[in-house]
């Protein structure tokens, strides 16, 4: 199992410019998540989805689309990039059942200038 | 709102010291939850997870996390660091019955030493 893979590693944006941040898993995890990690912040949910077709809003969802046609990506959309949206941004998908863990994937690193 | 609290941002210790980093929770239901430890330049891993049962659970590397309803704490501990446990760690809790999201701290920024 390659577990939570994500593309790219490193990434610069000019601001406006849009992208999308892959993510996939092959555990066949229903459940799966995006987060942005900023210093003094912790990790902050920006949209989840508990199966193909099902998206939902997280804490911190402005600017960002994703949508789930498979249950193995989960893609992370930045329509028009933002200095603000510099950060490391980390997919996960959950374990099903009482063990609830969350798998991350290495993390893409974005700057937005 | 729910929310997880990690006292201390930044933590430096010697090697051989012992270790306890501070997490607490608002929320007065049931909740599961889990400590998570990011190595520099890695990604998140799972160091110990609490359920039910004993309020005492051990995890990888010889950490161990006690969970204490009545203040809502659950902090992480380990009796003698190494200078690989320079990392940084965050707390997070699920809430019963919301499915898969996981709340997390701002995290505690560890320094060991040598």
């Amino acid at each position: 199992n390659a577990g939570v893979t994500q593309t790219p590693k490193f990434q610069v944006l000019k601001t406006g410019q849009s992208m999308t941040l892959q993510c996939a898993q092959d555990m066949n995890h229903e459940y799966m998540s995006w987060y942005r990690q900023d210093p003094g912040m912790g990790l902050r949910l920006i949209h989840y989805s508990v199966g193909a077709g099902i998206t939902d809003q997280g804490e911190v969802p402005n600017g960002y689309n994703v949508s789930r046609s498979t249950t193995e990506d989960f893609p992370l959309r930045l329509l028009s990039a933002a200095p603000s949206q510099t950060s490391v941004y980390f997919c996960a998908s959950t374990r099903p059942g009482t063990s609830n863990e969350q798998f991350f994937g290495p993390g893409t690193r974005l700057t937005v200038l | 709102a729910q929310s997880v609290s990690q006292h201390n941002h930044h933590v430096i210790l010697s090697e051989a010291a012992s270790l306890e980093l501070g997490c607490n929770y608002s929320y007065g239901g049931t909740v599961n939850l889990f400590w998570y430890v990011q190595y520099p330049g890695q990604h998140l891993q799972l160091l110990l997870k609490y359920f039910s049962g004993d309020p005492l659970v051990k995890g990888i590397k010889g950490f161990e996390a006690e969970f204490i309803k009545s203040k809502f704490s659950f902090n992480l501990r380990k009796p003698s660091v190494q200078w690989s446990d320079t990392a940084e760690y965050f707390c997070a809790v699920k809430i019963y019955n919301q499915g898969g999201k996981l709340i997390f701290g701002q995290g505690t920024e560890l320094s060991v030493k040598p």
